[in-house]
């Protein structure tokens, strides 16, 4: 089935600092892409849609300026958290549909934990 | 009015038995309804889709949807220990974004 892959798994980083999160289609072309963010024994938040070659469309109370979105080719998105803060510590996902027989399937990636110190 | 609702739980079966998984809906417009498991600490792994009213089977799990109720529910069979995870339901519009409910936690006691 169709794959999607994030990098890093893992990543701890100083407050104050960035980090880009990557989120790649593996075997199809994915002109949406959706990041979520899951804080421990809660929901999945939806917090933005990353659109190929134009802007980001984010939820309400979700930072613009503060989770940057870039998704610059039809097979790669990109979330960068800046000037993080502990709070924003938390296991981010990015999803993709993938169009099969049956019309679309959403495949997740396999979720980046972000650590703030 | 949440997009959509699950019973939290923890829903705890023996192993064996026939686990049920509830779902409501409130937007009427929803075409596709998506079953996910995810493990503490993983990331949502796909288990089934549903489109049309009625049932639909996959090994030990059937997903049923009443659209005129806004209802999809999610049947294990034989449920194993392995099974014991949190449960997400979301309903989508064509493969846009998916909202989630908060998830039913399950856990399948040997």
């Amino acid at each position: 089935g169709a794959v999607v892959s994030q990098h890093p798994s893992r990543v701890i980083c100083k407050s104050g600092t960035s980090v880009k999160i990557e989120c790649r289609s593996l075997d199809f072309q994915a002109t949406t892409m959706f990041w979520y963010r899951q804080f421990p024994k809660q929901s999945l938040m939806l917090m933005a849609t990353s659109n190929e070659g134009s802007k980001a469309t984010y939820e309400q109370g979700v930072e613009k300026d503060k989770f940057l979105i870039n998704h610059a080719s039809l097979t790669l998105s990109t979330l960068t958290v800046t000037s993080a803060h502990p709070e924003d510590s938390s296991f981010y996902i990015c999803s993709a549909p993938a169009t099969g027989h049956s019309g679309n399937t959403i495949y997740f990636g396999e979720g980046s934990w972000l650590t703030v110190v | 009015q949440k997009e959509v609702e699950q019973n939290s739980g923890p829903l705890s079966v023996p192993e064996g038995a026939i686990a049920s998984l509830n779902c409501t809906y409130s937007d009427r417009g929803s075409q596709s309804f998506f079953w996910y498991r995810q493990y503490s600490g993983k990331s949502p792994e796909l288990i089934m889709f549903i489109y049309s009213n009625g049932d639909k089977e996959d090994g030990r799990f059937t997903a049923q949807l009443n659209k005129a109720s806004q209802y999809v529910s999610l049947l294990i069979r034989d449920s194993q220990p392995s099974d014991s995870a949190t449960y997400l339901c979301a309903p989508t519009k064509g493969g846009s974004n998916l909202f989630f409910g908060t998830g039913t936690r399950l856990t399948v006691i040997p």
